[in-house]
């Protein structure tokens, strides 16, 4: 089956500080890609980094970066340096390849970031 | 402009009610999708679509259908509408080519029925 677990439904966080959520996933197929996607309380959903099965490097876009680990079925996403504005719900996607693009989610982390 | 466009925005019907949501693209690819978000959860898949004349249920499709009516148009319709699909509903749009998958959404459309 194909699953994303997210074991941390809230995390506070200091502003300037760093902070890991956690992401695992299970899937069979051997190509997918990994999303993480950030959801302010206004409701859009914002794309924040993608990793590839078979991307060796470690994905990072600007203060986020995904923590891959492959064998242990892990994509925790890093936000470094976290500020006001980072306070949302984060929400963890796989997509498996052979899938045509379809996202499967997990329930997400909210996360507060504390003046 | 936005890439991606749902309306309307907020709807409140009553049980029973047909209702039509539609989502518009300028991105030019060819899937679209249509996901719901129950308060508190990730989003789930309703229905999603490769191209005009390719349609496929999601993981939650009862209750609902679609109509893509041009590459660039992808409308979910409640046939009969009842509370528990009371729900946030996410239009997305992916690109054929693009080895990354990655979804575009659009703001989402907050859909009560009471």
């Amino acid at each position: 089956a194909q699953k994303i677990t997210q074991t941390q439904p809230g995390m506070f966080v200091q502003e300037k500080e760093a902070v890991t959520l956690d992401c695992t996933y299970d899937t069979s197929d051997p190509s997918y890609g990994l999303f993480w996607y950030k959801q302010p309380s206004s409701g859009e959903m914002i794309f924040l980094i993608y990793q590839g099965s078979y991307d060796q490097q470690n994905a990072t876009e600007g203060r986020y970066s995904l923590n891959f680990q492959k064998a242990r079925k892990s994509a925790n996403l890093v936000i470094s340096a976290s500020q006001l504005g980072d306070s949302a719900m984060y929400f963890c996607a796989m997509c498996p390849y052979n899938q045509g693009g379809k996202l499967i989610f997990g329930q997400g982390t909210e996360l507060s970031v504390k003046p | 402009d936005a890439d991606v466009t749902q309306t309307p925005r907020n709807r409140i019907t009553k049980t029973g009610k047909r209702i039509m949501l539609e989502c518009s693209q300028t991105k030019g690819h060819d899937r679209m999708y249509w996901y719901r978000q129950d308060p508190g959860l990730g989003l789930r898949l309703i229905y999603y679509s490769f191209d005009v004349k390719d349609i496929n249920k999601g993981e939650i499709s009862d209750g609902y259908s679609v109509s893509r009516q041009a590459q660039a148009k992808f409308s979910l319709s409640l046939e009969s509408a009842i509370p528990n699909q009371t729900a946030l509903y996410f239009c997305a749009t992916s690109p054929r080519t693009d080895s990354s998958y990655e979804q575009y959404f659009g703001p989402g459309t907050r859909l009560t029925v009471t």
